[in-house]
């Protein structure tokens, strides 16, 4: 089994302030990561993704994520957040494995960016 | 433009009665998914399929069901089983399975509110 932990439920930031949302994850098997954004009311868009390769993943927006698998880790940064920045922020795996074959998700961390 | 449609956006239901999320995509992709979304919670995973004609449970299938007769479609019914259906549910699909890790695309999502 896989399971995703997002340390922060919330995360307040000043608008400019560098920003870390937390991901640690579970499984037995190599696995696949991922972070969404989700504006409100509406679905998920993709920020990046972490499938092999380099460990440190760029994505949309200025955003980019570091896969540690010592730490079993996937933590999503910013250096210079901005008012539209605000969101929630999901990360996700998928497993290697022939089990289990949709993404489980974390519960969310909730960026308030402040001006 | 390519994507996945869900309707209706808000639906209101009375207790005791079936409701039908419905789901369409135009991307040409293989799996498709049925998420819910509670607030604190991520998204918890309902139903997949990889193929027409056949389909999986999730980790929260009770109360749900599901077909998968045409590759584009996906409806979710809401039975009167369901004993907490309110929630926002999010419709989502990926190339294959394995594709891209498993990457989704999701659709605007359906908010489910019973009276």
């Amino acid at each position: 089994a896989q399971s995703v932990t997002q340390l922060d439920s919330q995360v307040p930031v000043f608008e400019e302030a560098p920003v870390e949302l937390r991901c640690n994850y579970s499984s037995s098997v190599s696995v696949y990561l991922f972070w969404y954004v989700q504006y409100p009311n509406q679905g998920l868009q993709l920020l990046l993704k972490y499938l092999s390769g380099s460990t440190l993943v760029k994505g949309i927006n200025g955003f980019e994520a570091e896969f540690n698998k010592s730490q079993t880790s996937f933590h999503l940064r910013k250096p210079s957040v901005h008012i539209s920045d605000t969101a929630e922020y999901f990360c996700a795996v998928s497993s290697m494995d022939t089990g289990r074959r949709a993404l489980t998700f974390g519960s969310g961390t909730r960026l308030q960016v402040q001006p | 433009d390519g994507g996945i449609t869900q309707s209706p956006k808000y639906l209101f239901r009375k207790e005791g009665q079936n409701v039908t999320l419905s789901c369409e995509q135009n991307l040409n992709h293989d799996a498709m998914y049925w998420y819910r979304q509670d607030p604190g919670q991520g998204l918890r995973l309902i139903y997949y399929s990889q193929i027409v004609n056949d389909f999986q449970k999730g980790d929260i299938a009770e109360g749900y069901s599901v077909s998968r007769e045409k590759k584009e479609s996906f409806p979710l019914t809401v039975t009167s089983a369901q004993k907490n259906p309110t929630a926002f549910y999010l419709c989502a699909s990926s190339i294959t399975q394995t594709s891209g890790g498993g990457e989704l695309f999701f659709g605007e999502g359906s908010r489910l509110t019973v009276l």
